[in-house]
């Protein structure tokens, strides 16, 4: 998985299998957590969110995990497809009035068919 | 509605040379931001603003300088181009009372 200070880490899977990414955060203050995917050639896409007072969020076919303890963010996609293909960011906000995001370096995710 | 804008696509500059980045969102958004992505490095933020005629200083503001005049436009400036300014640059916006960011499509800057 990935954290805020690795280098790029890579994820292959088979088409169908669930894939885990996984991001390490630094900054116990941290209140929100967001995933982009970013396909190659193009900017970073919204995928889902979630802020610390919850542990668990789901989208279609993506789940957040957020374990505050271990200050550990992950993404679960099901049944991953070809398209689901790119390289993905967890990303991390301080709060309160800061609005600036800071990225991990991202984890790329290949889909074998 | 486009969303966030980013012209151009690409540019190729010699060393010395200055140009500027445009970014434009019709999104109504308070926030913009530049960031530069290079291999290996995520993405780093170079500056932002809060609003219509405020600007601050990111992680890798050196080298760099911007104005929002209006508020749908963030421009991002290099006033004398180097070698180690070559990046794809991203500009993205948000809402007041929002964390979530809107991406351009990026620019491919290339300083020879």
């Amino acid at each position: 998985g990935e954290s805020v200070g690795l280098h790029l880490p890579t994820l292959s899977v088979q088409e169908g299998d669930n894939s885990i990414i996984n991001c390490a955060y630094s900054n116990s203050a941290s209140d929100y957590f967001i995933w982009y995917k970013q396909e190659s050639g193009k900017g970073p896409q919204f995928i889902i969110d979630i802020r610390s007072n919850m542990d668990k969020r789901q989208g279609q076919r993506v789940t957040v995990l957020l374990n505050k303890t271990v200050k550990h963010l992950s993404l679960q996609i099901a049944a991953t497809q070809p398209g689901d293909s790119a390289v993905y960011f967890c990303a991390e906000n301080l709060g309160g009035s800061n609005y600036k995001l800071t990225f991990g370096k991202g984890t790329l995710l290949t889909v074998n068919p | 509605n486009a969303g966030v804008t980013q012209t151009p696509k690409f540019r190729v500059l010699k060393t010395g040379q200055s140009m500027t980045l445009l970014c434009a969102q019709d999104m109504n958004h308070e926030y913009m931001y530049w960031y530069r992505q290079d291999p290996g490095m995520g993405l780093r933020l170079i500056h932002y603003s809060v609003g219509e005629g405020t600007t601050a200083k990111g992680e890798v503001p050196d080298g760099y300088n911007v104005s929002r005049l209006k508020k749908q436009n963030f421009l991002l400036g290099l006033e004398s181009a180097a070698p180690s300014q070559t990046s794809v640059y991203f500009c993205s916006s948000g809402g007041q009372g929002s964390e979530k960011l809107f991406f351009g499509s990026g620019t491919q800057l290339s300083v020879l």
